[in-house]
């Protein structure tokens, strides 16, 4: 089964406002990422947080990390109309392969 | 920077059909390549992925296959082709510096009829 499990599948909101998706893994990690992937597109790495950091920024995003309830959270500060993708999380093991989530899809309307 | 290449972009194909997609890499060397597909509105599940010239590693059971011919090229294949295999199917590639991020194509959608 997939490693990771992004919480809410979907979600809309209007341009200015934050967005927070969440990310729940299973098993213990060695970084955890987060990509995005607008429609029809090949996925875009954002941001990668090792396993013993809680808090990385890159931008306008902010992504926590907390090993001890095994979960992520992506923020998105200042949304504009062109955060619109969907945003998958994947978690990084001892081995060359990532393990994607669901994802969740982002909205944002103008 | 590395750059990939996949094609076709958009491929449809009868049931039973073979299959080739092809992966090719620029702008790095010896990289880890992936395939994944992804059906509509899911994630990503990998498929195959390959550390090197020959060596294909299979991470589900199914009618597909993998090759990587050459350093830079990865192909993915199938004699038959199922109503199942439709989907997105990506390429990426992880660099031999930086295993742990990873870069996509832009995907090839594949229809089954």
């Amino acid at each position: 089964s997939q490693q990771g499990e992004e919480d809410p599948q979907a979600l809309s909101i209007q341009e200015g406002e934050n967005a927070t998706m969440n990310c729940s893994y299973k098993t213990s990690i060695n970084n955890l990422q987060w990509y995005r992937q607008n429609s029809g597109r090949g996925l875009v790495h954002l941001i990668l947080i090792r396993s013993n950091e809680r808090e990385k920024h890159s931008g306008r995003l902010r992504v926590t990390l907390d090993t001890s309830k095994k979960s992520s959270s992506l923020l998105i500060t200042a949304s504009r109309a062109a955060d619109t993708a969907s945003y998958f999380c994947a978690t990084a093991h001892n081995t060359d392969k990532l393990i994607f989530g669901t994802g969740t899809r982002l909205q944002v309307f103008p | 920077s590395q750059t990939i290449h996949q094609w076709p972009a958009t491929l449809v194909q009868p049931v039973g059909s073979p299959l080739s997609l092809e992966c090719t890499v620029e702008g790095t060397s010896n990289p880890n390549l992936y395939w994944y597909r992804q059906a509509a509105g899911r994630g990503l599940q990998l498929l195959f992925y390959s550390v090197g010239i020959g060596q294909i590693s299979s991470e589900v059971p199914q009618n597909l296959s993998a090759s990587r011919p050459q350093d830079r090229q990865f192909i993915l294949s199938s004699k038959k082709l199922l109503l199942s295999d439709s989907g997105f199917y990506l390429c990426a590639l992880s660099r031999g510096w930086d295993q742990e991020t990873q870069y996509f194509g832009p995907g090839t959608r594949l229809l089954v009829l």
